[in-house]
């Protein structure tokens, strides 16, 4: 059975504190690694999808990454609208549509 | 343009009632999904279409009924539902992948269901 997991639960940083998410997962062969930011109350919002290890992903202050067993997710000099909850999700090459989720990350950053 | 749309926004309905909730994506997307989100917990997936044909049902009561009208809408019918079905009710939709699965799946802002 896939697994996900997600570290830490929740992190508390200063705004311009640069940290790391950490996703580990063990799938029946990788074909895809989604990251998803989730507000609350609000459906989650697409960030990066990362195919292979290797493979590296930007966007304004977060940089994924992955390596064949987990995954990073990098917040550089965070702000205080970087505060959410952050999912990871993998899907297995046996499975078409199927997305197994980690328990998310609970990022609060402080002004 | 990666937009997927839901209503209503918030529902709350007693466990006599009958409700349907819609989704709606314009991207050309072939499979289309809902998930059920509790508090404090990743979204959890309740019934998968592809083209139009209900492809996965994750052993969902049959008090959620879902419905693919066309390529566009995803409805999912609510009758008799239970104060335990109180959640965050997510529609999804993705674009197949050459060499198969599907590429990223795309959500809408979801309708938080109250059941009293």
């Amino acid at each position: 059975e896939d697994q996900v997991t997600q570290s830490p639960e929740a992190l508390r940083l200063q705004e311009g504190e640069s940290s790391s998410l950490n996703c580990s997962y063990t799938v029946s062969g990788l074909r895809g690694l989604f990251w998803y930011r989730q507000d609350p109350g609000k459906g989650p919002e697409f960030l990066f999808t990362l195919y292979s290890a290797g493979e590296e992903k930007e966007k304004e202050r977060l940089k994924a990454t992955l390596t064949k067993k987990e995954s990073f997710l990098h917040i550089t000099a965070p702000k205080p609208e970087d505060s959410a909850t952050y999912l990871c999700a993998v899907q297995a090459l046996t499975n078409d549509y199927k997305l197994s989720f980690g328990a998310g990350t609970t990022v609060t950053v402080r002004a | 343009d990666t937009e997927v749309t839901q209503t209503p926004k918030h529902l709350v309905m007693g466990m006599t009632n009958k409700k349907s909730l819609k989704c709606e994506q314009h991207m050309g997307h072939r499979a289309m999904y809902w998930y059920k989100q509790k508090a404090k917990k990743p979204p959890e997936l309740m019934f998968v279409y592809s083209y139009e044909k209900l492809s996965i049902n994750e052993s969902v009561p049959s008090r959620f009924s879902p419905e693919c009208p066309n390529s566009s809408l995803l409805n999912l019918h609510l009758h008799a539902l239970q104060p335990e079905d109180s959640a965050l009710y997510l529609c999804a939709s993705s674009r197949p992948r050459g060499g198969g699965g599907q590429e990223t799946q795309y959500f809408g802002p979801g309708t938080r269901l109250l059941v009293l």
